[in-house]
């Protein structure tokens, strides 16, 4: 099955700086991935997905990029507001399980602190 | 509309109580997800409805169990759980299931307390 390893575990930036987590993945055969921020006692929201065919996908400050060779993904994020504070998970498709697809293994989080 | 609802908000139960936890979406969606997240850990998957069938069974204990009475109805039986159960449980639900990679979106979670 997929396998997902997320870093750094927690991320401190100044204002205005940019924040970068990176995630790498096990199967090759994964075709999707998204990345959910969520805030202390909230639900995780999607910020921002690809999927294999794309390389790089932006949304005004948030990016993701792709390298599908490496297997490995990573969140952009530009000009950091202390409302981006929060925790990133990053996930892939596990496309081997029980003969279902489509399903998220997730990162183990990544916690972005932006300090005004 | 593009929401989840879950339902309560907060359950505190003992540990012969019976309780359930309750989803509901209305954007069509035909996949629907359990997942249970312990605090600064991400979610993990226990339970997939891929159009009203159970999909998928993550070797969850018998003390949770799910029902998917329609389409836009989820729910997740409790009975007999343990104090390590207590945790944020977590609702979502795709456009398809079981084949596509579709984008997942959560309901608020019920925050669950076993004493």
């Amino acid at each position: 099955g997929e396998n997902v390893e997320q870093h750094p575990s927690t991320l401190s930036v100044q204002e205005g700086d940019s924040a970068v987590i990176k995630c790498t993945y096990s199967d090759s055969a994964s075709n999707y991935f998204p990345w959910y921020k969520q805030e202390l006692g909230k639900r995780p929201q999607l910020i921002i997905d690809i999927r294999s065919n794309v390389g790089e996908k932006k949304d005004q400050r948030i990016a993701v990029t792709l390298n599908k060779t490496a297997k490995h993904f990573s969140l952009h994020i530009t000009e950091t507001q202390p409302e981006d504070s929060a925790v990133y998970f990053c996930a892939a498709t596990d496309m081997n399980y029980g003969g279902s697809q489509g399903n998220l293994i997730f990162g183990k989080g990544t916690k972005l602190s932006v300090k005004p | 509309d593009t929401e989840v609802t879950q339902t309560p908000k907060h359950l505190v139960m003992g540990m012969t109580n019976k309780k359930s936890l309750k989803c509901e979406q209305h954007m069509g969606h035909r996949a629907m997800y359990w997942y249970k997240q312990k605090a600064k850990k991400p979610p993990e998957l226990m339970f997939v409805y891929s159009y009203e069938k159970l999909s998928i069974n993550e070797s969850v204990p018998s003390r949770f169990s799910p029902e998917c009475p329609n389409s836009s109805l989820l729910n997740l039986h409790l009975h007999a759980l343990q104090p390590e159960d207590s945790a944020l449980y977590l609702c979502a639900s795709s456009q398809e299931g079981g084949g596509r990679a579709d984008t997942q979106y959560f309901g608020p979670g019920t925050r669950l307390t076993v004493l």
